[in-house]
């Protein structure tokens, strides 16, 4: 149990364009997602907190006008990076947990900016 | 003074031999605390959590909490290859969000 999946595994993209990421909980329902950001040999930063139906709570020094989540179910999230620029390129991994337990991760997803 | 602090390694260990990592947090309100490993490349995965004071035992691997000291770690026992990877310590803070320390890199030679 407890599997959350993520869509791409990998996106090479043109600098200025967006790209989505989707993250789902295929066997339960999350009451919270997470976004991180993990750069190379980096520990994972937390990008933003998301509630389904509520606004995403973004981290200090996270632009949410940038990085657009979306959480519109208790099994779906989406990021949206918008206006991909290099400096983009990371690995961007979801979580997703039941109330005040564990998080469990998505594979991530390999972001590439040309 | 970070938040959850790990040595970063690398930690070499002989293949059939106790690994043992250690982390250190500063919130003392801290609740649950999780044990991930990474390897190059993939996504975390949980490998085990532990909210008492003492001693958790799973399989190979064995999490031990000192509230007290603000301390906990996670010992893998007959160490294999197949563990060397980086080994995220986790704490819970505010709003169920994790904080993690920077990761540990074990190395188990066969």
């Amino acid at each position: 149990g407890a599997v959350v999946s993520q869509h791409p595994s990998r996106v090479i993209c043109k600098s200025g364009t967006s790209v989505k990421i989707e993250c789902r909980s295929l066997d339960f329902q999350a009451t919270t997602m997470f976004w991180y950001r993990q750069f190379p040999k980096q520990s994972l930063m937390l990008m933003a907190t998301s509630n389904e139906g509520s606004k995403a709570t973004y981290e200090q020094g996270v632009e949410k006008d940038k990085f657009l989540i979306n959480h519109a179910s208790l099994t779906l999230s989406t990021l949206t990076v918008t206006s991909a620029h290099p400096e983009d390129s990371s690995f961007y991994i979801c979580s997703a947990s039941i109330l005040f337990n564990e998080q469990f991760f998505g594979p991530g997803t390999r972001l590439t900016v040309l | 003074q970070k938040e959850v602090e790990q040595n970063s390694g690398p930690l070499s260990v002989p293949e059939g031999a106790i690994a043992s990592l250690n982390c250190t947090y500063s919130d003392r309100g801290s609740q649950s605390f999780f044990w991930y490993r990474q390897y190059s490349g993939k996504s975390p995965e949980l490998i085990m959590f532990i909210y008492s004071n003492g001693d958790k035992e799973d399989g190979r691997f064995t999490a031990q909490l000192n509230k007290a000291s603000q301390y906990v770690s996670l010992l893998i026992r007959d160490s294999q290859p197949s563990d060397s990877a980086t080994y995220l310590c986790a704490v819970n803070g505010y709003g169920n969000k994790l904080v993690f320390g920077a990761g540990t890199i074990l190395r188990v030679k066969s």
